[in-house]
């Protein structure tokens, strides 16, 4: 079983629509939660971070974890275009290395 | 907004060449990252470089890579003899701590011929 496991889509969804992006995990160690957006041919973005379980919002984006269950999930609200790129969960348990997903692509339509 | 500095943009070198790729942290930024990213595969750990010393490196990280901050501000990556699965990119992360997100640089694209 893979450490991270995230379906790498594509996801394509109208603008205004609501995003669902997840990514389960098998490591119960695991205890920050990072979710990054990346544009092709550049570094990830930090969007959200979160400690143990629980929701965080920051505008239209909601990143949950639920650690009884190893699952996160970033959502967000009103999509837009500018939204279109490639979102990467990201975990570790002891502030060090990070062990990322696969990757979704997200492509938000006008 | 405060940015890490990565240079080169784009490398390409000969198959045995050695590289070093260079890194600007943010300036209060303590804890030190390389990750590599071949095309369409996922990002991956390398090393983890705290108070002058690496702290974890992974399988990746071999006899043929070191890191080092000569100067108290870049922190450098270098591949001593370059091959052809050497090719990605190479993206410099840092972080105030390790209870904070890690910030990414635009990243070092190396192409080994």
């Amino acid at each position: 079983q893979k450490e991270v496991e995230q379906d790498p889509g594509p996801l394509s969804v109208p603008e205004g629509a609501i995003v669902s992006l997840n990514c389960t995990y098998s490591n119960s160690a695991f205890q920050y939660f990072m979710w990054y957006r990346q544009y092709s041919r550049k570094g990830p973005e930090l969007l959200m971070y979160t400690y143990s379980s629980g929701n965080k919002e920051d505008g239209r984006f909601t990143a949950q974890v639920d650690k009884s269950s190893k699952y996160i999930s970033l959502f967000i609200r009103d999509s837009q275009p500018s939204d279109s790129a490639t979102y990467l969960c990201a975990m570790t348990h002891q502030g060090g290395k990070l062990i990322f997903g696969q990757g979704t692509e997200l492509s938000v339509k006008p | 907004e405060p940015e890490v500095t990565q240079t080169p943009s784009h490398q390409v070198t000969q198959m045995g060449q050695e590289v070093i790729l260079r890194c600007v942290p943010i300036s209060n930024h303590l804890y030190f990252y390389w990750y590599r990213q071949i095309l369409g595969q996922k990002v991956e750990f390398l090393v983890s470089f705290y108070n002058n010393e690496i702290s974890e490196k992974s399988e990746i990280f071999d006899d043929q890579f070191s890191v080092e901050r000569p100067d108290g501000s870049n922190f450098t990556l270098k591949i001593r003899s370059t091959k052809l699965e050497d090719s990605a990119m190479y993206f410099c992360a840092t972080a105030p701590d390790t209870n904070y997100g890690y910030t990414f640089g635009s990243g070092t694209r190396l192409t080994v011929v």
